[in-house]
């Protein structure tokens, strides 16, 4: 059974940079078949989208956050993670890594659990 | 960018009743379209795929319709545990991805 945990501070500074990983187990970051995201939801809201990488280190990200984050895959640890710079109280959220099938319709089939983040001094 | 607008926000209704909640794109996605159903501290749940493709381990009185631009989730029969916000997704623009609103369900 494949499984996502995310790991990571749970206090981030304002201005500073918010770091977090997510292990894959259960099943192999390396396939072809999938993208690996992280999605967030701030308390008591929505889920938005921050980004999606291949495998092979191709990212994306959402165009409202692109110049603060990077995402980044670890294929030897089975791991992928994101960085989202000069954050503000705004950023605090729950974030989930989730996966992606890259079939015909894409569902994101697999989540983390989340890690609460919170943004503050 | 896609935009995904979830109607209503909230209901109340009683166990055994029937819901609708409706999802519109902002343009068309044809049946790129996930429904998600998320409990209190918990991540989301996929229920639906492709619009109207029951998730294996999902109840039937799940049901999901719609194709263009318009879309329905219906929960027949209202069960205790289904209680939840759900959420509309389009995968139309994979890797990139956009939820709507969500839905919150409560009991009446």
């Amino acid at each position: 059974q494949l499984q996502l945990q995310e790991s990571g501070p749970g206090l981030v500074k304002p201005s500073e940079t918010l770091s977090l990983t997510c292990t894959v187990s259960g099943g192999s970051i390396s396939s072809s078949s999938f993208y690996w995201v992280w999605i967030r939801q701030p308390p008591g809201k929505g889920l938005e989208w921050i980004g999606s990488i291949y495998y092979t280190g191709t990212a994306y990200y959402n165009p409202s956050l692109k110049s603060r984050v990077t995402i980044s895959v670890d294929t030897s640890k089975n791991q992928f993670s994101l960085k989202l710079n000069s954050v503000t109280a705004a950023d605090t959220a729950v974030y989930y890594c989730a996966r992606t099938e890259r079939s015909t319709y894409y569902p994101t089939d697999y989540w983390g659990q989340g890690t609460l983040v919170t943004v503050s001094s | 960018d896609i935009q995904m607008t979830q109607s209503p926000s909230s209901l109340s209704a009683s166990v055994g009743d029937t819901v609708t909640i409706t999802c519109r794109a902002s343009q068309t996605i044809r049946t790129y379209l996930n429904w998600y159903q998320q409990k209190p501290g918990k991540a989301p749940k996929l229920l639906i795929s492709a619009a109207s493709s029951l998730q294996s381990d999902v109840p039937s009185r799940f049901s999901g319709s719609g194709s263009g631009t318009d879309f329905i989730l219906t929960i027949s029969s209202l069960q205790p545990e289904d209680f939840a916000t759900y959420f509309c997704q389009q995968s139309y623009n994979t890797p990139e991805l956009t939820f709507g609103g969500g839905t919150k369900v409560e009991i009446k």
